[in-house]
């Protein structure tokens, strides 16, 4: 089974810029959580979508927002880019139903704002 | 709110064995996993604890206290290739009625020959 893939792998973007990463959960995954990883925070949970909606979200800024396809690939969007948004961005998928499920990790999206 | 606290930094000896704690206080709590993270590279999964006790998985060991808000992962044997860091995640039940996990900052384990 292929396993979570992400585009593009590097990005380098400008302050007020905006972007967009993308998700390819493992097939027949349901949910795709996203998270923000940098040295001082560590990994930050951003959200979760199943079945194209949003059940879960973390404290980040409106500025941040996701959405999911109805094939389960899920795309996250940053407007409005500010330098604090350097970070690796991880997508993580898993089978979404009831119970705790592990979670698999993508190789993730790393963003340089300039 | 939650708190998730591991050290920042371990070092250990080829061959040795070594024991990463994580302590957690949070409301809804579910299980606590632990992720391996090599420089560069995505988590990868380890263990996954939600009952009080230990679960052994080769060389890696993972225990878990709920009622004290503890667990730790022990590696035993250890090899270079377990220099990486790794990551405590508490699973939790949040308002909306599902599940997040939220992770600790990570320990980054250096094993030297």
């Amino acid at each position: 089974k292929a396993g979570v893939t992400q585009t593009p792998r590097y990005l380098i973007k400008t302050r007020g810029q905006q972007v967009t990463l993308s998700c390819s959960p493992i097939s027949g995954h349901r949910s795709v959580s996203w998270y923000q990883q940098t040295p001082g925070q560590g990994l930050q949970f951003l959200f979760e979508y199943f079945s194209e909606t949003q059940r879960n979200k973390g404290n980040f800024p409106g500025r941040f927002s996701g959405r999911q396809f109805s094939n389960s690939r899920s795309e996250m969007n940053v407007s409005t880019l500010e330098l604090g948004d350097s970070a690796l961005y991880l997508c993580a998928s898993s089978g979404g139903l009831a119970g705790v499920e592990t979670q698999y990790f993508g190789p993730g999206t790393r963003l340089l704002v300039l | 709110g939650q708190n998730i606290d591991q050290p920042t930094e371990m070092t250990a000896t080829e061959g040795a064995i070594v024991q990463i704690n994580c302590t957690y206080q949070t409301s809804g709590f579910n299980g606590l996993f632990w992720y391996q993270q090599h420089a560069g590279e995505a988590p990868t999964f380890l263990s996954y604890n939600v009952l009080d006790g230990l679960e052994e998985k080769g060389r890696f060991s993972s225990f878990l206290s709920r009622s004290k808000g503890y667990s730790y992962l022990l590696l035993k044997e250890l090899q270079m290739k377990d220099s990486a860091s790794y990551l405590c995640a508490v699973s939790k039940w949040m308002n909306t009625g599902f599940q997040k996990l939220v992770f600790g900052t990570g320990t980054r384990l250096l094993v030297s020959p």
